[in-house]
């Protein structure tokens, strides 16, 4: 149990378009959702938190008109960048938390790779 | 501000070799830690957690150890495996938030 898949897993797309990334919870609900970007041979650096059915809260740093982030049902959260640019390739994690018995937990996405030409 | 460091890799041992990958962490508070391992290609898996002092966190012969005195949390196995080839990440969250916050990764490479 406990499964998120993204959607897709990879993407190329030209300067100046938007790219949507879809993020699920398979087999269970999600109130919480992260999103991660990670960049080739770093850590993971948090960009904004989302509930299900109210705005992300995002990251010191993070452009919020520019990673677009949606969570409309307790099992999909999308992260869209808008107007994409080069700088912007990296590899995108989301992950879902779930909790249990006196703990909580964060599953993560395979991740997006985005590569902006 | 809380944070985590790790070990720079790559790490690579031979198969059946001992490790250690070292973590230390700055934190308000009473963090909880994790070990968090990617395979190629693949988002995170947990790979064991301690919640408080002297906990100990073990899962696939993998052990780490969370020491309040020295602030840290170093994940060790005694035999490592081709297998276990991956990027290993140690992270903590402070109580009340569940944030994570992460190292920088440290990539082990075991050769047969």
């Amino acid at each position: 149990g406990a499964v998120v898949s993204q959607h897709p897993s990879w993407v190329i797309c030209k300067s100046g378009t938007s790219v949507k990334i879809e993020c699920r919870s398979l087999d269970f609900q999600a109130t919480t959702m992260f999103w991660y970007r990670q960049f080739p041979k770093q850590s993971l650096m948090l960009m904004a938190t989302s509930n299900e059915g109210s705005k992300a809260t995002y990251e010191q740093g993070v452009e919020k008109d520019k990673f677009l982030i949606n969570h409309a049902s307790l099992t999909l959260s999308t992260l869209t960048v808008t107007s994409a640019h080069p700088e912007d390739s990296s590899f995108y994690i989301c992950s879902a938390g779930r909790s249990g018995t006196g703990s909580y937990e964060q599953y993560f996405g395979p991740g997006t790779r985005l590569t902006v030409t | 501000g809380n944070s985590v460091t790790q070990m720079e890799g790559p790490v690579t041992l031979s198969e059946e070799a001992f490790l250690t990958i070292n973590c230390t962490y700055t934190a308000t508070g009473y963090p909880s830690l994790f070990w968090y391992v990617q395979y190629p290609g693949e988002g995170l898996q947990l790979l064991l957690k301690a919640t408080k002092a002297d906990d100990k966190g073990s899962n696939k012969g993998f052990e780490a150890t969370y020491r309040k005195e020295t602030t840290s949390f170093h994940l060790e196995k005694g035999s490592v495996q081709v297998s276990d080839s991956a990027v290993y990440f140690c992270a903590l969250r402070t109580g009340g938030y569940n944030k994570l916050i992460f190292g920088a990764g440290t990539r082990l490479a075991v050769h047969p």
